[in-house]
């Protein structure tokens, strides 16, 4: 089916584990991103990815490590996890054509729980 | 920073209309409005946009100030599945990487 989709849904992990967030989109869209979404917080974006094999840091890429080998894919992987990294991972994209409105479409989330 | 301010809350009786409000006085020429909401323990969902001139869509309506420094989106009759917080958010329209940066937005309950 079209769309966005995360995997997985729900994970808990150890500290000092890696870890793997998964997002795939299906509208060959040029542009993802990956937001945490902390209480208090609100969404805060890790990073993004303009186009395949061009990735930037967004405002809390600690920890965190990005790859986009296939523009449909963008993983987002937790070397060694902590306990502060247990959040709600979002993933989006959005289109780069100049019709289009922007506006970006967001995954259903992965809830991480780190112990 | 967020370049937006929101009130943190507002009630909506359910088939009433609701307005939300939003300051954004530093918002340059080139910086298109943006709304967004969020239902719970779901992913953000892209509502509406605009540059100057009013938006209407299938679900919301747009006013944007002739001075640009304030809109108001408005949800004509509210049902209770509106319940969400709402994210106002300026950016240039033809930067499409450029990320969107959420506040903390509007927590709007819609009740019966």
């Amino acid at each position: 089916d079209a769309g966005i989709t995360q995997s997985p849904r729900y994970k808990i992990t150890e500290t000092g584990r890696q870890v793997t967030l998964m997002c795939h989109q299906t509208w060959s869209h040029s542009y993802m991103f990956w937001y945490r979404q902390d209480l208090g917080h609100g969404l805060r974006l890790i990073y993004y990815s303009a186009a395949a094999d061009i990735t930037d840091k967004g405002e809390v890429p600690d920890g965190y490590v990005v790859s986009r080998s296939k523009t449909e894919n963008f993983p987002l992987t937790l070397e060694s996890a902590t306990r502060s990294q247990t959040s709600v991972y979002f993933c989006a994209s959005s289109e780069s054509r100049q019709t289009a409105n922007y506006g970006y479409t967001f995954g259903s989330g992965t809830r991480l729980t780190v112990v | 920073d967020a370049k937006t301010t929101q009130p943190p809350s507002m009630d909506c009786a359910e088939g009433r209309a609701a307005n939300l409000p939003c300051n954004h006085s530093t918002i340059s020429g080139n910086e298109y409005v943006y709304w967004y909401r969020q239902i719970h323990s779901q992913g953000p969902q892209y509502i509406i946009h605009g540059l100057k001139n009013n938006e209407t869509n299938e679900m919301a309506s747009l006013i944007i100030t002739e001075d640009r420094k304030s809109s108001t989106l408005i949800l004509p009759h509210a049902t209770l599945r509106d319940t969400a917080v709402y994210y106002c958010i300026v950016r240039p329209h033809n930067q499409a990487g450029t990320a969107l940066i959420f506040g903390k937005g509007t927590t709007l309950s819609v009740s019966s």
